[in-house]
């Protein structure tokens, strides 16, 4: 079954930092990957979304995720870390057809942003 | 373009009651589904709804149901309430594989 993993329940970094979180999905190339950013006592927005094809996929708030196969992996990252980028952040695979194809969610990670 | 709208934000009830949550999903989106997030679960899916009828359900007991109406609006309903139904419940809503646009939420507390 299709599935993400995120490796880190917490990553810390200090202010203008690199920003670095890991998602790896299981062995077949879904069609589609997302990230999620939830902020305290609000729903998911939606980061980026990557597509068959694809390799860089550019979201919003200058976060940026780069599509490995060779890795399976989909991390996400952004050059210089804001204050305003602490939140959790979720990986997600939408579940193969037949059938309803529902989001299937890593465990997420906790960004932690320091002065 | 209006997002996703939940109501109630936020709902303390007691164990025993029953609760209904509210979904509007963004205009022309036909699909809604609903998923609870726990500090120890994570997001987990509990159905989804097409023109009305649930195309499927997560794993979660016969006291979680819901349902979607002819303007799509969807509800889900909790009865016999719980401790451990306390959560955040997310409704979203998509007009297909490639995009799912997620409401603000329901916290629920179950005291």
């Amino acid at each position: 079954a299709q599935s993400v993993t995120q490796l880190g329940s917490h990553v810390s970094v200090s202010e203008g930092a690199l920003v670095l979180l890991r998602c790896n999905y299981s062995s077949s190339v879904p069609p589609y990957l997302f990230w999620y950013v939830q902020y305290p006592n609000q729903g998911l927005q939606l980061l980026l979304k990557y597509t068959t094809g694809a390799t860089l996929v550019k979201g919003i708030n200058g976060f940026e995720a780069e599509f490995k196969k060779s890795e399976t992996s989909f991390h996400l990252t952004k050059p210089s870390a804001h204050m305003s980028d602490a939140a959790e952040y979720f990986c997600a695979v939408p579940k193969p057809p037949p059938g309803f194809q529902k989001l299937v969610f890593g465990t997420g990670t906790r960004l932690l942003v320091s002065p | 373009k209006a997002g996703v709208t939940q109501t109630p934000r936020y709902l303390i009830k007691t164990r025993g009651q029953q609760v209904t949550l509210s979904c509007s999903p963004i205009s022309g989106h036909r699909s809604v589904s609903w998923y609870q997030q726990t500090p120890g679960q994570g997001l987990q899916f509990l159905f989804e709804y097409f023109s009305e009828t649930q195309r499927n359900k997560g794993n979660f007991p016969g006291r979680f149901s819901g349902r979607q109406f002819s303007n799509s609006r969807s509800e889900m309903n909790v009865s016999t309430l719980e401790l451990g139904d306390s959560a955040l419940y997310l409704c979203a809503s998509s007009s297909g594989t490639s995009g799912y646009t997620f409401g603000s939420g329901t916290r629920l507390t179950v005291v």
